[in-house]
């Protein structure tokens, strides 16, 4: 089944220490977005990937980056993960603009420590 | 500003059917009004999308009245599967089509 995956689904990072989620998707969507949502909060919008062109929410700290290497795959790198980053974090892709059906994946629930 | 406002829980019993209701009174002429579900560890799914008037598919009713400044997410006979986080969503053409997920509301189906 075409489908989003995250890997891994568990994560546990020291404080500070470089740490990178991933996501493939087997949908062909031009379109990949990274969600962080903490604790009994709704999902919050970091950047997303339209084809090659990275758009980057206002908001969304320094710390984060990311990258998409090709159609099939994005990365979110945390430079530096203090203990306010840790959260679930959920990879979206969808074809074309946010108006269409978002297909997310299972999330990567990071812990750090 | 917050963009959607939802009840933030509701109760119900298996069987019935619940109305969940979403406020956007500063929706934009081209937006369109999404609903997604999620269950506690899973990522949202998307239930029912609508732009005005009524929306049916297999999972849901959307009800969006001739203002378009609320909707309601009608779910029929619900059952204990059905107890997850609603979300109401609305396109904010100033940021480029993206959609901001508000605070939710948290379905308790109960026996």
């Amino acid at each position: 089944d075409a489908m989003v995956i995250q890997n891994p689904r568990y994560q546990v990072t020291q404080f500070g220490k470089p740490v990178t989620l991933s996501c493939s998707q087997t949908l062909n969507h031009n379109v990949m977005y990274w969600y962080q949502q903490k604790s009994s909060q709704a999902p919050k919008l970091l950047f997303h990937y339209y084809d090659k062109d990275f758009n980057n929410e206002a908001d969304t700290p320094d710390n984060f980056q990311s990258r998409r290497p090709n159609t099939s795959f994005c990365f979110l790198d945390i430079r530096s993960p203090g203990l306010g980053d840790a959260a679930m974090y959920l990879c979206a892709t969808s074809s074309g603009t946010a108006y269409n059906e978002q297909f997310f994946g299972p999330g990567t629930r990071l812990t750090v420590l | 500003l917050a963009k959607t406002t939802q009840p933030i829980s509701m109760d119900s019993y298996e069987g019935q059917e619940v109305n969940i209701t979403c406020s956007h009174n500063n929706i934009a002429t081209n937006d369109y009004i999404t609903w997604y579900q999620q269950f506690p560890s899973q990522g949202p799914r998307f239930i029912i999308q609508g732009y005005k008037t009524k929306v049916t598919n297999e999972v849901a009713s959307l009800f969006i009245p001739a203002d378009r400044k609320s909707s309601t997410l009608s779910l029929p006979r619900v059952s204990l599967s059905d107890t997850a986080v609603y979300y109401c969503l609305v396109g904010d053409t100033n940021a480029g089509n993206m959609l901001t997920f508000g605070g939710g509301t948290r379905l308790m189906v109960k026996p």
